[in-house]
């Protein structure tokens, strides 16, 4: 089974603080992607990689910072967390080709900023 | 991408087909129809995807219509634990695949 893990299920920040997510995946996959989901809002893409070092800014990526130093972690962080980043961020992984479409998600982790 | 339409929410009894709607009437040639679906305080999970042929595996079956322009997600025997949000997702397959996750449909299994 493919797995997905993320550090913390819940973390409590204080405004302006560096906080890092991170993600890691064991089965080999290319692509790896960061989303955060708010009610009403569904799903956003904040930023994916393709490769080691690479990365592509998605639909939200104000705010938010990410690495990929290697293969199977995928690391967001918030250079200063403010309020309006408390939300639950998902990270998931998916193969380059085929079957791209198939992303497989980590269990998320809901962050709190105060 | 083409934009999809769904049910804000619906409702089935338990072990009888839930039949998942899905509208997207802008959907060009080279789009794909995924299903991804979210259980309460998980991440989301792929279900099955499809370009033009019906398609069925050990989850769902979906049916998508000549035109394209609709699609159907089929649990043919829905149990409590199909209680989730669904999603259903118009995209073009790329290498590095972000797929948009609207607001989906909340399906309720009732016993």
């Amino acid at each position: 089974d493919v797995k997905v893990t993320q550090s913390s299920r819940y973390l409590v920040k204080r405004t302006g603080e560096k906080v890092f997510l991170e993600c890691v995946q064991d089965m080999d996959h290319e692509n790896m992607f960061w989303y955060r989901q708010d009610p009403g809002l569904g799903l956003r893409l904040i930023y994916f990689s393709y490769d080691v070092k690479m990365k592509e800014k998605g639909d939200i990526p104000e705010g938010y910072s990410v690495s990929r130093e290697k293969k199977e972690r995928f690391s967001l962080i918030l250079e200063s967390a403010s309020t309006n980043q408390t939300s639950m961020y998902l990270c998931a992984s998916s193969l380059l080709f085929p079957n791209s479409y198939e992303q497989y998600f980590g269990p998320g982790t809901r962050l709190t900023v105060t | 991408d083409a934009k999809t339409t769904q049910p804000t929410s619906m409702d089935c009894a338990e072990g009888r087909a839930a039949n998942l709607p899905c509208n997207h009437s802008t959907i060009s040639g080279n789009e794909y129809v995924y299903w991804y679906r979210q259980i309460h305080s998980q991440g989301p999970q792929y279900i099955i995807h499809g370009l033009k042929n019906n398609e069925t595996n050990e989850m769902a079956s979906l049916i998508i219509t000549e035109d394209r322009k609709s699609s159907t997600l089929i649990l043919p025997h829905a149990t409590l634990r199909d209680t989730a949000v669904y999603y259903c997702i118009v995209r073009v397959e790329t290498g590095a695949n972000n797929l948009f996750f609207g607001t989906g449909t909340r399906l309720t299994v009732i016993p």
